[in-house]
């Protein structure tokens, strides 16, 4: 079983929708939690960082960790056809002393 | 703010060459810098992390003499890819967390360095 599970996609969803999008981890000591946009061939951008459980809201973007589960979600309101990307979950023990590592990523398609 | 840049943005280079990446942290100091390795269709993939003044490390099954990092200052950091093989060719993006301040548990990432070896 890899350290982070996360469905490659595609996911396609109209413009307007609220998109969710998730992974799934086994390493219980990962405490800092991100997620990163990335577009074709260019470096993933910081979008949301949280610590240990809990929620995360910044504009139309809210990160949810359930360290229970092992689970973290990201949504999105009210899509948009330029939120269209790969979206990566990454986390790590220590924060930012830490390399992370990485979920697959899951490629979103917002339909206009 | 946080912004971290790599040259080159892409290089083509013949088997056996060697090939250097400058990763700079240009509005902050980074005491760690990370490299990672990105393979088509592939999630991000650590390979070293950097410490200011100290000798980098590798993740396992990574070549430290194959893959030499210099983090020369709290600005940058090289990645120098010896002996290049097509092997090699992917995608390299390095990453730098601040520090000192909130900033410092997170990681900001450059543009990426697309290698190509023939």
């Amino acid at each position: 079983q890899k350290e982070v599970e996360q469905d490659p996609g595609p996911l396609s969803v109209p413009e307007g929708a609220i998109v969710s999008l998730n992974c799934t981890y086994s390493n219980s000591a990962f405490q800092y939690f991100m997620w990163y946009r990335q577009y074709s061939r260019k470096g993933p951008e910081l979008l949301m960082y949280t610590y240990s459980s809990g929620n995360k809201e910044d504009g139309r973007f809210t990160a949810q960790v359930d360290k229970s589960s092992k689970y973290i979600s990201l949504f999105i309101r009210d899509s948009q056809p330029s939120d269209s990307a790969t979206y990566l979950c990454a986390m790590s023990e220590g924060g930012g002393a830490d390399g992370l590592t990485f979920g697959k990523g899951t490629h979103l398609i917002i339909q206009p | 703010g946080a912004v971290v840049s790599q040259h080159p943005s892409w290089v083509i280079c013949k088997s056996g060459t060697s090939v250097k990446i400058e990763c700079r942290s240009l509005d902050f100091q980074a005491t760690t810098m990370f490299w990672y390795r990105q393979f088509p269709k592939q999630s991000l993939m650590l390979m070293a992390t950097s410490n200011e003044g100290s000798k980098a490390t590798y993740e396992q099954g990574v070549e430290k003499d194959k893959f030499l990092i210099n983090h020369a200052s709290l600005t940058l950091s090289t990645l120098t890819v010896t002996s290049a093989h097509p092997e090699d060719s992917s995608f390299y993006i390095c990453s730098a967390s601040p520090w000192g301040g909130s900033s410092t548990d997170t990681q900001y990432f450059g543009p990426g360095t697309r290698l190509t070896v023939l």
